[in-house]
């Protein structure tokens, strides 16, 4: 069964880092692009980031640019968001989604993890 | 950036009515449009991609249609599990960008 697994949320003060991590099982990682997509509470969805599948390329919304890193460890089936200089806009729920055909990039979402919950406060 | 504009925003409808989403997108997106249904405290679910297709498990009820810059969702007769929330995306370009969303509610 495919599937994603999103862990490493919480509470940070602005200002402050947190590292996200997405372990996916089913499917062979590398060959496949992944995204963060994040959603504010009581608000819709925003694309945050994408990578490919080998890594070398990725994308960044303007609102994460210079402050949010996504990368991943093939290896470890892994899919990894480093956020720093965090902001009380950056609290929302944050979900991993798959690309579904490995053909083209940007491709369509498969599958969506849970999401893990990261709160901005003082 | 592609804009991506979903009309209604809610919508209040009865168990076995149709439905019916548009989605406009700012520029052309050929057929890279995708559409989503997220219930309260869940993770969205992929339904419909290259604005027709469904994904492997999703009823026939469900169903896409368009291409260049307008785009329809249409659920062919509501059933109880359907009332959620739907999103149209964009998948021609980075960034992706999401509609704004439909809540479809009970009537």
């Amino acid at each position: 069964e495919v599937q994603l697994l999103e862990s490493g949320g919480g509470l940070v003060q602005p200002g402050g880092s947190l590292r996200l991590s997405c372990a996916a099982s089913g499917f062979t990682f590398s060959s496949y692009a992944m995204s963060w997509v994040r959603q504010a509470p009581g608000k819709g969805l925003e694309w945050v980031s994408a990578i490919s599948g080998s890594g070398g390329s990725t994308y960044y919304a303007d609102s994460v640019k210079g402050r949010f890193t996504i990368s991943r460890d093939n290896s470890k089936n892994t899919l990894y968001l480093q956020m720093n200089s965090l902001r009380a806009e950056d609290t929302a729920v944050y979900y991993c989604a798959k690309d579904q055909s490995g053909l083209r990039w940007p491709d369509a979402f498969d599958i969506w993890g849970q999401g893990t919950m990261v709160t901005v406060s003082s | 950036d592609i804009q991506m504009t979903q009309s209604p925003s809610s919508l209040s409808a009865s168990v076995g009515d149709r439905v019916t989403i548009t989605c406009r997108a700012s520029q052309g997106i050929s057929n890279y449009l995708a559409w989503f249904q997220q219930k309260p405290g869940k993770a969205p679910k992929s339904l419909i991609y290259a604005a027709s297709s469904l994904q492997s498990g999703v009823p026939s009820k469900f169903s896409g249609s368009g291409s260049g810059t307008d785009f329809t969702f249409t659920i062919s007769s509501l059933q109880p599990e359907d009332f959620a929330t739907y999103y149209c995306q964009q998948y021609n370009s980075y960034p992706l960008t999401f509609g704004g969303g439909t809540k479809v509610e009970i009537k």
